[in-house]
């Protein structure tokens, strides 16, 4: 199988914190991991693609800074909302894939509301 | 750059046939995807066509022209539970890109 995992499945934080998500593939090892945003009735943005143990790679109009990434493990990627603002709810969704595969398989996502 | 395009909405009975499309226009082309998408919910992967053709598998069948750069999903034996959005993707090793989606509604 491919399972990817994400936690949590829901967060409600207050403007001005900051929230970790955990995305992790579970029976394989994914050496490349893309992190999505999804508003409700439009398509899966990407926002970046990270591969393990290097720096990830973020689409034009994502702020770095705002939006961390860290794929320390073949198994595991966060992705942490720093300094979350309203505007920053929205679904996110991470996948991953195997070396020298193009499919990719996606976690459950995680809604985040930041009020 | 990258631009696909699907129709947003599709109204299909059960038990019945139904064809979506998706036309695309994209750089560095490695392969056609198509993922289901429930509402709430993350995409689940149905296909991945990179030579012309026809991939069947089950009730789902996925077709590519890549000189026409267009694909379709085929859908048989509609049932309710296949109502969903369902998306088609194109890209390559590093990077896809998703189109809106193609929500189905499958009525009795």
């Amino acid at each position: 199988g491919a399972v990817v995992s994400q936690h949590p499945s829901r967060v409600i934080c207050k403007s001005g914190t900051s929230v970790k998500i955990e995305c992790r593939s579970l029976d394989f090892q994914a050496t490349t991991m893309f992190w999505y945003r999804q508003f409700p009735k439009q398509s899966l943005m990407l926002m970046a693609t990270s591969n393990e143990g290097s720096k990830a790679t973020y689409e034009q109009g994502v702020e770095k800074d705002k939006f961390l990434i860290n794929h320390a493990s073949l198994t595991l990627s966060t992705l942490t909302v720093t300094s979350a603002h309203p505007e920053d709810s929205s679904f996110y969704i991470c996948s991953a894939r195997r070396s020298l595969a193009y499919e990719q398989y996606f976690g459950p996502g995680t809604r985040l509301t930041v009020t | 750059g990258q631009n696909i395009d699907q129709p947003t909405e599709m109204t299909a009975t059960e038990g019945a046939i139904v064809q979506i499309n998706c036309t695309y226009q994209t750089s560095g082309f490695n392969g056609l995807f198509w993922y289901q998408q429930h509402a709430g919910e993350a995409p689940t992967f149905l296909s991945y066509n990179v030579l012309d053709g026809l991939e069947e598998k089950g009730r789902f069948s996925s077709f590519l022209s890549r000189s026409k750069g267009y694909s379709y999903l085929l859908l048989k034996e509609l049932q309710m539970k296949d109502s969903a959005s369902y998306l088609c993707c194109s890209g390559g090793y590093q990077k896809v890109t998703f189109g809106i989606g193609t929500k189905l509604q499958v009525i009795p």
